[in-house]
């Protein structure tokens, strides 16, 4: 079956420092959605990407699709405490479902 | 505007008990999914309704789970009877959209279940 892979598992950054995540599928994908989860909190829709090769800025925030629609990227300029969280990536699966990574789990001291 | 809400929020069983968990979905959502993170590990697809209709359930781990919506309104989710690797936080989640590939999930806050 489809399978999601993020790496790192975890990151521990220093305040402003930058952050990358990277989602691997083991199939190519109509689109590639991605989530953050605060410590304690619940996945909270951030960003949808479904052009091969797409580009997509939230402030700091850098979300990428790659050209084969099989991985994808997010990154964020300089950290702040704010950005604590989990981020998962997610790509539909068979049916009507989403297939989410492991997540990455950024930890940044202040 | 409600978002989904779950309930209860943290439940502590013994092993061999029965936990029902609740989920309203936002108002007017037709599609509801439940997944479940285990260990902080990745979250896993359980099950998806349309309206009272069970669309896919092939992520349901075994027959001591069972789903119910009925009216297609808010769901339960009953564990009967609970065992340890049972132990995770449970999302449901709602969508306004027909398909998951045209928009996002709005997730609830989890119900966390220990099992003893």
């Amino acid at each position: 079956g489809q399978q999601v892979m993020q790496i790192p598992q975890y990151q521990h950054v220093q305040e402003g420092e930058d952050f990358t995540t990277y989602c691997n599928s083991s199939t190519t994908l109509s689109n590639i959605q991605w989530y953050k989860q605060r410590p304690g909190g619940h996945p909270v829709f951030l960003i949808q990407l479904v052009k091969s090769g797409e580009v997509k800025k939230q402030k700091r925030l850098t979300f990428q699709f790659g050209e084969a629609k099989k991985n994808s990227s997010l990154h964020i300029t300089a950290t702040q405490t704010t950005d604590v969280g989990t981020y998962f990536c997610a790509g539909p699966g068979a049916g009507n479902m989403l297939t989410f990574g492991g997540g990455t789990r950024l930890m940044v001291k202040p | 505007e409600a978002g989904v809400t779950q309930f209860p929020s943290h439940s502590v069983i013994e092993k061999g008990q029965t936990v029902t968990l609740r989920c309203d979905p936002i108002s007017g959502h037709d599609n509801l999914y439940w997944y479940r993170r285990v260990m902080g590990k990745e979250i896993k697809f359980l099950l998806h309704f349309v309206k009272e209709s069970k669309q896919d359930e092939s992520g349901m781990p075994n027959n001591r789970f069972l789903a119910e919506r009925t009216g297609g309104t808010y769901s339960t989710l009953k564990v009967q009877p609970a065992e340890l690797e049972d132990s995770g936080v449970y999302f449901c989640a709602s969508s306004q959209l027909p398909t998951i590939s045209a928009g996002e999930l709005f997730f609830g806050e989890g119900s966390r279940l220990t099992v003893l």
